[in-house]
Order: C-alpha cells, then sequence, then structure tokens
C-alpha cells in the first residue's frame, strides 16, 4: 500500500511570511499533483510534476519533484490571506491497472491572518 | 469547456434508502475515479472506471456499493441500504487517455440521517 505523508497538518501564519509543505512517501511514483480545496468544494488542480528534480513555478508558488520522485514541496513565498485553504498533494502510478489512481496526503491546512 | 459535473451537490437519505451519484466528466476524458472524504480524513480512492469496464475497484467496500460508466450517459456510484456511516462527500475526477492529471468536481455531499 502506497502512502503519502504531507506535514505539517496546520499553518497559521501572517501575511507576508514564507512557508513549505511537505510530501513524502517511500514509494515512487510516476507524477505527483497538488490541489488546493476550498470547504465545500471539489480539489482544484494547481500543478502536475513529472520529472525527478523538476521544479515548477506558479506566481508565488514553487513546486519541486524530488529526485527519486518519491517526495515533494510546496514553498509559497510572501503569503497572502486569498492563500487560505487546504494543500493536498497526490501520487500516480502509471502502467497496469492502477493507471491514473491517485493516492492523497492527509492536507494542509493553511490559515494566513492579515 | 465545462469542467466535471456532479450531481446532486447534496443529498440526504433515511438509514436504508439507496443514494445514486451521479458524474459526467470533461469532454474528452475517458477515465473517472471516485473518492470518499470522510470528515476529518483525506481523500480515498474508491473505483476507477474507464467507458463500459471497471478497472480497478480496490478502494470500493465489498457490500452496499457500486458504480458504472455506460457507454451513454454519466457515471453512477450506487449506494444501497445506507448506513450513517456512509455519510460523507463523494468526488469525481476524470482524465484524459493518457495523462496523469485528474480534474475533480465539485462534489455530492451524502448525509444519512
Amino acid at each position: 500500500t502506497q502512502l503519502l505523508e504531507q506535514s505539517p497538518q496546520f499553518l497559521s501564519i501572517q501575511e507576508g511570511e514564507n512557508l513549505t509543505v511537505y510530501c513524502n512517501s517511500s514509494s515512487v511514483f510516476s507524477s505527483l499533483q497538488w490541489y488546493r480545496q476550498e470547504p465545500g468544494e471539489g480539489p482544484v488542480l494547481l500543478v502536475t510534476v513529472v520529472t525527478g528534480g523538476e521544479v515548477k513555478k506558479l506566481k508565488r508558488l514553487t513546486f519541486q519533484f524530488g529526485d527519486a520522485r518519491k517526495d515533494s514541496s510546496l514553498h509559497i513565498t510572501a503569503a497572502q490571506p486569498g492563500d487560505t485553504g487546504l494543500y493536498l498533494c497526490a501520487g500516480a502510478n502509471a502502467g497496469g491497472t492502477s493507471y491514473g489512481k491517485l493516492t492523497f496526503g492527509q492536507g494542509t491546512i493553511l490559515t494566513v491572518h492579515p | 469547456n465545462a469542467g466535471v459535473m456532479q450531481n446532486p451537490r447534496h443529498l440526504v437519505r433515511r438509514r436504508g434508502q439507496e443514494a445514486r451519484l451521479r458524474c459526467s466528466p470533461m469532454k474528452g476524458h475517458s477515465h473517472v475515479y471516485w473518492y470518499r472524504q470522510l470528515p476529518e480524513e483525506g481523500l480515498k480512492f474508491m473505483v476507477y472506471l474507464q467507458k463500459e469496464n471497471i478497472i480497478d475497484e480496490s478502494g470500493m467496500p465489498k457490500e452496499r456499493f457500486s458504480a458504472e460508466f455506460p457507454k451513454e450517459g454519466p457515471s453512477i456510484l450506487r449506494i444501497q441500504q445506507v448506513v450513517r456511516g456512509d455519510s460523507a462527500a463523494y468526488f469525481c475526477a476524470s482524465s484524459p487517455l493518457f495523462g496523469d492529471e485528474a480534474f475533480f468536481g465539485q462534489g455530492t455531499r451524502l448525509t444519512v440521517v
């Protein structure tokens, strides 16, 4: 059974601070996706990282995929109250019957105070 | 290009009734996944379907739960004889033929009373 450990579970910071969320596993994934979920809504895809060592930037968000494709991080620079939400990492596997099936981390609830 | 459409958004059922949750994937997507999100828990995979085929149902409870994705029409997740423990948010996601990216619908919140 594949597991994704996401940390921290809760993060409460002031506007303007930087933060990093981690997603770790002992398993290799073909790709890793980061989602953001608002209360009462479905997860919204932020980014997909595919290549070991890959770094992707989305405005103030930086996503990194570990060299061995077992872990990932999300770094937010100068957090804003609008960044508040639940952040989820999810690993996917290609091949066989598990193609595209996602294993989710537990999520990080981020609160950015003005 | 419409996203993944789920309905109903909210569903209330009495214990013992049947719940039917519908999901229409994004245009051009042939893979459908169902996930369940229990209160205070993360999203858990239930079942993966392609048109007229169940590919992986390893996350589906053995009893009372079934899923289908017919040639025409939406995918259906069916829960028979619902119990209080079935209360959760059920999300459907779809992905294209060759791709890992999954796009989620807004979910159906099932409440069993």
